[in-house]
């Protein structure tokens, strides 16, 4: 099974920073990755697909990068909605799996 | 606008079973992958398995086999998520969700972009 990892766990940021999220592969998954916001009490929303792409209603703040183990989830500006815990997801082969999750927070 | 409708929540003894509906509405149902993600109480998400119900052919997790069975219905437009002996770890939101490709990985996956509202499951005795 490919196992996702991402850092840093947690993180504390301030309204308007710019914010990176890494996320890693145990072998390459091409860039059959995606990303998905997770706001408490809800269901998870597709931000990022495809490593680089942006879902369609998403806010162009949002943006992926990376290919093969190595991918990075970008937010330029953040917004008070942002706030939420973030995950990775490999579509690379069966068992799709999430990275642990990042928890974006308040400064 | 695609809808995904879960049924609603349960409570469960160990040993026990467990069916979850997810009825789809406002799009194309046969198509598309339908998976199953569960989240514990604080925990991160978990991918059980995925059926594309025009294929009626269901791919799991190992971790799940033989516990796990799921199945769609095109005629009603709902897939279904079973669990069996239930154990106190089962506690969990159980979400369905379909992939906006046409497969469950690889070259068909393009990410889960509808999800259900989720059925919490709860496992006591």
């Amino acid at each position: 099974d490919i196992q996702m990892t991402q850092s840093p766990s947690s993180l504390s940021a301030s309204v308007g920073d710019r914010v990176t999220i890494t996320c890693r592969a145990s072998q390459s998954i091409s860039s059959y990755l995606n990303w998905y916001q997770q706001k408490p009490g809800k269901a998870p929303k597709l931000l990022i697909y495809a490593a680089s792409s942006l879902q369609s209603g998403v806010p162009s703040r949002f943006s992926g990068s990376g290919s093969g183990t190595d991918f990075t989830l970008t937010i330029s500006s953040l917004q008070p909605e942002d706030f939420a815990t973030y995950y990775c997801q490999q579509s690379y082969s069966t068992p799709l799996g999430f990275g642990p999750g990042t928890k974006v927070d308040i400064k | 606008q695609v809808q995904l409708v879960q049924s609603g929540a349960e409570v469960k003894k160990p040993g026990s079973s467990v069916k979850v509906s997810c009825k789809a509405s406002g799009g194309t149902f046969s198509s598309y992958a339908i998976s199953w993600v569960r989240q514990a109480p604080g925990q991160g998400l978990e991918w059980m398995g995925g059926i594309i119900p025009i294929f009626g052919t269901a791919n799991y997790a190992q971790k799940f086999q033989g516990r796990v069975t799921i199945t769609a219905d095109e005629s009603t437009s709902t897939a279904y998520m079973e669990l069996s002996s239930l154990r106190s770890e089962d506690t969990a939101v159980y979400y369905c969700a379909r992939d906006q490709g046409l497969g469950i990985a690889a070259a068909g996956s393009r990410g889960f972009d509808y999800w259900g509202q989720g059925t919490l499951v709860t496992v006591s005795s």
